[in-house]
């Protein structure tokens, strides 16, 4: 199954259907969005970015939108895997600054096989 | 493929001891950052460094907190007086430019005790 709506902080989904993972960002200023995947243990790994003058951005089974008008982000993975199971976060930044990223809460991706 | 490494992977100490967090950036990089995750929680921006100074420091990064590159290679993060509440997952990133995708190091778990 998929959701969306607002920020969930776990995600539960079956094996081989599609998630969709919501952050709302905080700056409307920010112009560069990136989702970051956590694994236990591990440093963010990055996965996807998007500039604020694209509202879709797609990669090997991963999509991100933007809608800046709400500042919704959201990362849709296609197909859902076990390896996919980790903490999701969004992050921001303002491209003309120092690289200072601001992430959001993350999202627990539980996939069920 | 380059990455960010950090060490030690584990440091315990006793409160209003000093450490020192070690990072290799990655070589071509020239952006570095250090953030920080307590237990359970987002990861946090402590402070971004560029052309051997800061750029950028959060609120957290105060005069407890220093940065340093000491060669060509190395870019540590030092507190000079630990506080228990300075226990958390400490990572070190890098970046080719300031608006370019950060790698993450695999963190150092700091525990003050």
């Amino acid at each position: 199954g998929e959701s969306v709506g607002l920020h969930l902080p776990t995600l539960s989904v079956q094996e081989g259907d599609n998630s969709i993972i919501n952050c709302a960002y905080s700056n409307s200023a920010s112009d560069y969005f990136i989702w970051y995947k956590q694994e236990s243990g591990k440093g963010p790994q990055f996965i996807i970015d998007i500039r604020s003058n694209m509202d879709k951005r797609q990669g090997q089974r991963v999509t991100v939108l933007l809608n800046k008008t709400v500042k919704h982000l959201s990362l849709q993975i296609a197909a859902t895997q076990p390896g996919d199971s980790a903490v999701y976060f969004c992050a921001e930044t303002l491209s003309s600054n120092t690289g200072k990223l601001i992430f959001g809460q993350g999202t627990t991706l539980q996939v069920k096989p | 493929e380059p990455e960010v490494t950090q060490t030690p992977s584990h440091q315990v100490t006793q409160m209003g001891q000093e450490v020192i967090l070690r990072c290799v950036p990655i070589s071509n990089h020239l952006y570095f950052y250090w953030y920080r995750q307590i237990l359970g929680q987002k990861v946090e921006f402590l402070v971004s460094f560029y052309n051997n100074e800061i750029s950028e420091k959060s609120e957290i990064f105060d005069d407890q907190f220093s940065v340093e590159r000491p060669d060509g290679s190395n870019f540590t993060l030092k507190i000079r007086s630990t506080k228990l509440e300075d226990s958390a997952m400490y990572f070190c990133a890098s970046s080719l430019g300031f608006n370019n995708e950060q790698f993450f190091g695999p963190g150092t778990r700091l525990t003050v005790l």
